[in-house]
């Protein structure tokens, strides 16, 4: 199975200020058949289902603000907020779906 | 629009057996694989089962494999999961998710809490 680790666990991040999680995986998800990437970012808010963010990797989920953005490839990837609103407190989870599916074990951001 | 809707969470002693069940509207349900997603009390997020969209593929995560059995019935636009042998570490809310073609999770429901106690 592949094992999804992210970093840090937690974050605070100041109003207006950039916002960086980091996701590894255990083996490489990037296809290499179509060179994508294997990857996703969800968004979980208390008392909501999660909300899936960015796909493929780096591609928007349609309604996701441009100031989410992934980046990575094969191992290593990060999912960043560029300029932190109230609203994006919540846990992130990233996920992998390249052999059934696995999620990071997620990295709560907090307002500082 | 997309609704899914999960039912048949509750109360259960370890040992027991508990049956949940999704109801899909809004899209094509036959077209799309669904699964099971949990999250235990203070816990991430754990898949635990998928099932292919006609139904004869089913996958497990190896924590409730030989416990757990997914199946759908696409005449009715249900998902249903079958719970044998509950342990407390089941103890979580179960969320329903249509997988989209790539596969992520793009639609999710609101989740039914099942909890294994004595």
């Amino acid at each position: 199975d592949i094992v999804m680790t992210q970093s840090p666990d937690s974050l605070a991040v100041s109003l207006g200020e950039r916002a960086t999680i980091n996701c590894k995986s255990s083996q490489s998800v990037l296809y290499s058949s179509n060179n994508k990437n294997y990857l996703g970012w969800y968004q979980l808010k208390p008392g909501q289902p999660p909300k899936l963010l960015i796909y493929w990797a780096s591609t928007r989920e349609s309604g996701v603000p441009d100031r989410f953005s992934g980046s990575g490839s094969g191992t290593d990837f990060t999912l960043t907020i560029s300029s932190l609103q109230a609203e994006d407190v919540a846990v992130y989870y990233c996920h992998q779906y390249y052999t059934t599916h696995t999620f990071g074990q997620g990295t709560k951001l907090e307002i500082k | 629009e997309v609704q899914l809707l999960e039912s048949g969470g509750g109360l259960v002693q370890p040992g027991g057996s508990l049956r949940l069940s999704c109801t899909a509207s809004g899209f094509t349900f036959s077209s799309y694989a669904m699964s099971w997603v949990r999250q235990a009390p203070g816990k991430g997020l754990e898949w635990v089962s998928a099932i292919s969209g006609g139904g004869v593929s089913t996958y497990y995560a190896d924590s409730v494999k030989g416990r757990f059995t997914i199946s759908r019935d696409n005449s009715k636009n249900t998902l249903s999961l079958q719970m044998n042998t509950l342990r407390a570490e089941d103890t979580a809310v179960y969320y329903c998710a249509k997988e989209n073609s790539f596969p992520v999770f793009d639609y999710w429901g609101q989740g039914t809490l099942v909890t294994v106690s004595s």
